[in-house]
């Protein structure tokens, strides 16, 4: 089976730093990824980890440590536009493909 | 560039009516899928396909079917709809996954489905 944790919320400061962490139980392993949803909107993708370590894009990192089944997904210099959920999903090898499966999601507050 | 469409984007069905829910991509990807979003939840995953011709079960396929007759299109069926069925569903479609490699899932903007 697979299972994915994240906090369900979170608060944070504009221009502050905040870490939000994703941990995951899956019978196999081939990638994690980081979305973004804004409230009424569709997911839109972020970042992608498959080997252990950071991975940075502007103001986005996410670090992946496979042995832990831990990644975290780091936002600097926050932004009020940051405030959303951000969906962890891990891929588990299956069948010829990959059933992407995502955790429930953490709804990121941002307050001036 | 349209990318991935979804019709329609609202819908009320009365408990026992059936319903299609229609996706079409045109990046020419072959994997395909379909998510349901309950309020304040992350995406369940109810059915994907690798190719034409090709479904499978995801996490939660019952009350649905599917059927991927060409690349571009993936419906999804729901029959004898249900209130437990109230919910965002999202189609989604990739270039590659698995063994050839992972690239990022392009959603579709939704169909919000209301069953009473």
């Amino acid at each position: 089976g697979q299972n994915i944790d994240q906090p369900t919320e979170m608060t944070a400061t504009e221009g502050a730093i905040v870490q939000i962490n994703c941990t995951y139980q899956t019978s196999g392993f081939n990638g994690l990824f980081w979305y973004q949803q804004h409230a009424g909107e569709a997911p839109t993708f972020l970042s992608y980890n498959v080997l252990d370590g950071l991975e940075e894009k502007g103001r986005f990192s996410s670090f992946l440590s496979r042995s832990k089944g831990y990644s975290y997904l780091l936002l600097k210099e926050l932004q009020m536009k940051d405030s959303a959920s951000y969906l962890c999903a891990v891929g588990g090898e299956s069948y010829n493909t990959d059933k992407l499966i995502f955790g429930t999601g953490t709804r990121l507050q941002v307050f001036p | 560039n349209a990318g991935v469409t979804q019709t329609p984007k609202f819908r009320i069905l009365k408990i026992g009516q059936s319903m299609t829910l229609q996706c079409a991509q045109d990046m020419n990807h072959n994997y395909m899928y379909w998510y349901r979003q309950d309020p304040g939840m992350g995406l369940k995953l109810i059915y994907y396909s690798v190719g034409a011709g090709i479904t499978d079960k995801g996490e939660v396929p019952n009350g649905y079917n599917v059927s991927r007759s060409t690349t571009e299109d993936f419906p999804l069926r729901l029959e004898l709809a249900a209130p437990s069925q109230t919910s965002v569903y999202f189609c989604a479609s990739s270039y590659s996954r698995g063994r050839e490699g992972n690239s990022p899932l392009h959603f579709g903007n939704g169909t919000r489905l209301t069953v009473t």
